[in-house]
């Protein structure tokens, strides 16, 4: 069965600070990767996605960048983080479009 | 451009039932419907592919007019397990997933 991996849970950074999140995927080859962000009390805001190996699409301007160095390995990185970055990072994999989504089960971020 | 849910928030008592609906300005291939607990990440309900198709699981169905570009989710004699955020999700021809403004549940005993 497929499984996905998602780490840390929680993160507290200070402003200025880099970031990188990672999620990998098992039981599975090829998969969509997404990474979504959702503020507190807010919606899912697709950050980017990608549809194989270095193909990333990014859906949202920020200080954000995302990369898929392995199959099934999606990483979230920031060179500076800003407080507006605070928020629930959530990375998903799907089978191709018109699929079911599966979360991982989040990164908590708090910038301060 | 985001789907617009309605309502944006639906207090039930336990066996009541309730409608969600979904809204795109945008033309649709599927739509998905995904239920959130507080604190977790989103679960998968269901997904209507473009056909207008019907879909139901247990108490809980979803119909899809690609027409009007509308998903509406149908909850049955709610449970109290039933209570947390619903989002509708969209897709085009892309294979990304905007999910729409959603709508929290709240059923009481």
């Amino acid at each position: 069965s497929q499984t996905i991996h998602q780490w840390p849970a929680t993160l507290v950074q200070p402003v200025g600070s880099p970031l990188s999140l990672e999620c990998t995927v098992e039981g599975t080859s090829n998969p969509n990767l997404y990474w979504y962000r959702q503020a507190a009390g807010r919606g899912l805001q697709l950050l980017f996605y990608s549809v194989g190996i270095g193909q990333i699409s990014s859906e949202v301007p920020q200080n954000l960048s995302a990369s898929r160095p392995q199959d099934r390995q999606f990483i979230l990185s920031s060179k500076k983080l800003l407080l507006s970055d605070s928020g629930f990072y959530l990375c998903a994999w799907s089978n191709r479009l018109n699929s079911p989504l599966h979360f991982g089960n989040g990164t908590r971020l708090t910038v301060t | 451009q985001q789907p617009v849910q309605s309502p944006q928030a639906v207090i039930l008592r336990e066996g009541e039932d309730a409608v969600i609906n979904c809204s795109s300005s945008k033309a649709l291939y599927s739509v998905h419907w995904y239920r959130q607990k507080h604190g977790e990440a989103p679960v998968f309900l269901m997904i209507l592919l473009k056909g207008g198709e019907q879909k139901g699981h247990d108490k809980i169905s979803a119909s899809f007019n690609e027409k009007k570009q509308q998903s509406s989710l149908y909850l049955t004699a709610s449970q109290l397990s039933y209570s947390g955020t619903y989002f509708c999700g969209t897709e085009g021809t892309t294979d990304k997933l905007i999910f729409g403004t959603g709508t929290r549940l709240q059923v009481f005993p």
